[in-house]
């Protein structure tokens, strides 16, 4: 089984500049989440989808980030314009959401970098 | 709202020997998970184990096993025979019917050969 795939790996832009991070989660999984980690702490959720729709985007900074699930699958992430403390890893992950079975699948991150 | 509370941000076990690793949460939820995840240096994270609340028998995985003290909303990690592989970031993770992962700050372990 493949896992959650992320593109790119490493990101490095200028401040006010944009960046987009694609997701491929696992197939068949109906929740797809994007976290923001800083070094050193835990993973903080940006945003939750389920299917197309969205669950959760309370902690999305919506003045400069976006982000889309297309036809329920593939995920894109977008940050406009990038701030300085935007430098984090972003890490994607998908759920199967069947009853007891709500553990996450976490993509290897892109680890972003703003100068 | 719930919370999750790993007050230990970093621990060390000699190579062999047993760690606990420490874990609280705060929900007024009745029916919830429980995770702890490993998140290897520059590595991806993965599940290590899982534990339902409405289960009182604690939840075993070949080294790794759970204190789950409901009560005392208290969710603890004992690594048994621990292995230089075992070296990570471990988080604790809380999930409920709400849908949202409410993660720990994390636990560094290093294990000491």
């Amino acid at each position: 089984e493949a896992g959650v795939a992320q593109s790119p790996r490493y990101k490095i832009i200028e401040k006010r500049q944009s960046v987009a991070f694609w997701c491929n989660p696992i197939s068949g999984h109906a929740t797809l989440y994007w976290y923001q980690q800083i070094l050193g702490q835990g993973p903080k959720l940006l945003i939750q989808f389920q299917n197309n729709g969205v669950v959760d985007d309370s902690q999305l900074p919506k003045d400069r980030f976006s982000a889309e699930r297309l036809k329920g699958v593939d995920s894109t992430l977008k940050i406009q314009p990038a701030k300085l403390e935007d430098s984090a890893v972003y890490l994607c992950a998908s759920s199967l959401w069947t009853s007891g079975s709500y553990e996450q699948y976490f993509g290897p991150g892109t680890r972003l970098t703003v100068t | 709202a719930q919370t999750v509370t790993q007050s230990q941000p970093e621990m060390s076990v000699q190579e062999a020997e047993t760690v606990t690793l420490s874990c609280t949460y705060d929900t007024s939820e009745s029916d919830y998970y429980l995770f702890w995840y490993k998140q290897p240096p520059s590595r991806q994270m993965i599940l290590v184990i899982r534990q339902e609340a409405y289960k009182q028998q604690n939840a075993t995985e070949n080294r790794f096993s759970v204190n789950f003290q409901k009560a005392a909303k208290s969710f603890s990690l004992k690594i048994s025979d621990s292995q230089l592989g075992d070296a990570a970031m471990y988080f604790c993770a809380y999930f409920s019917g709400t849908y949202k992962y409410i993660f720990g700050t994390g636990t560094r372990l290093k294990v000491l050969a």
